[in-house]
């Protein structure tokens, strides 16, 4: 089955800096990648996705990439705000016994100083 | 995404327990996903029930069974409880079953065994 992985565990920025969270995956027919977000006590939101045929996606300060190639896919925050303190999750999609699994990386949890 | 429901909030069971999820997908929504959370993991996947029939099963033991509705709600049946079945238990509410659908996640209910 699908393997995702996911870094780092923990991120720690100041206000206004850039986040990178990296992940990888390991079947090569998975074909979409969401990215959640999910603060304290609340339940998983998506922010953003991408799909297979595309190399990057925009959405005001949030971005995401994607090489299929080395299976890997990353999470962009510019401009960080204390509001983007949360747990960030990133997932593959893949068939699975015929129907379409997402797994999800363990988690980033994301910290934002003012 | 104000159509996924789960009950109950928080529950307390005993070892060796029998417990009942309950989820509510959004209006329209025919499938509908299980995942445990434990702290500081990303959620794993337990089942994917589409159109009432099980499509997916994650590495689970046998004490996890669920169940989908005509009304495409669903239930988590865990059985004979365990000191390690205690997590967040989310329900994800899908539209269809392809690959680059949206799971819209409930609040979740979380399940303690002591």
């Amino acid at each position: 089955g699908e393997n995702v992985e996911q870094h780092p565990s923990t991120l720690s920025v100041q206000e206004g800096d850039s986040a990178v969270i990296k992940c990888t995956y390991s079947d090569s027919a998975s074909n979409y990648f969401p990215w959640y977000k999910q603060e304290l006590g609340k339940r998983p939101q998506l922010i953003i996705d991408i799909r297979s045929n595309v190399g990057e996606k925009k959405d005001q300060r949030i971005a995401v990439t994607l090489n299929k190639t080395a299976k890997h896919f990353s999470l962009h925050i510019t401009e960080t705000q204390p509001e983007d303190s949360a747990v960030y999750f990133c997932a593959a999609t893949s068939l699975s016994g015929g129907s379409y699994i997402p797994t999800f990386g363990r988690g980033t949890s994301l910290i934002v100083h003012p | 995404d104000a159509g996924v429901t789960q009950s109950p909030t928080h529950l307390i069971k005993t070892r060796g327990q029998q417990v009942t999820l309950r989820c509510s997908p959004i209006s329209g929504h025919k499938s509908v996903s299980w995942y445990q959370q434990v702290l500081g993991q990303g959620p794993q996947f337990i089942f994917q029930y589409y159109e009432k029939e099980e499509r997916g099963r994650g590495n689970f033991p046998d004490r996890f069974s669920a169940r989908q509705f005509p009304n495409y709600s669903s239930e988590l049946n865990v059985n004979a409880l365990l000191l390690g079945d205690s997590a967040l238990y989310l329900c994800a509410s899908i539209l269809e079953d392809t690959m680059n659908t949206e799971a819209f996640f409930g609040q979740g209910t979380r399940l303690t065994v002591v």
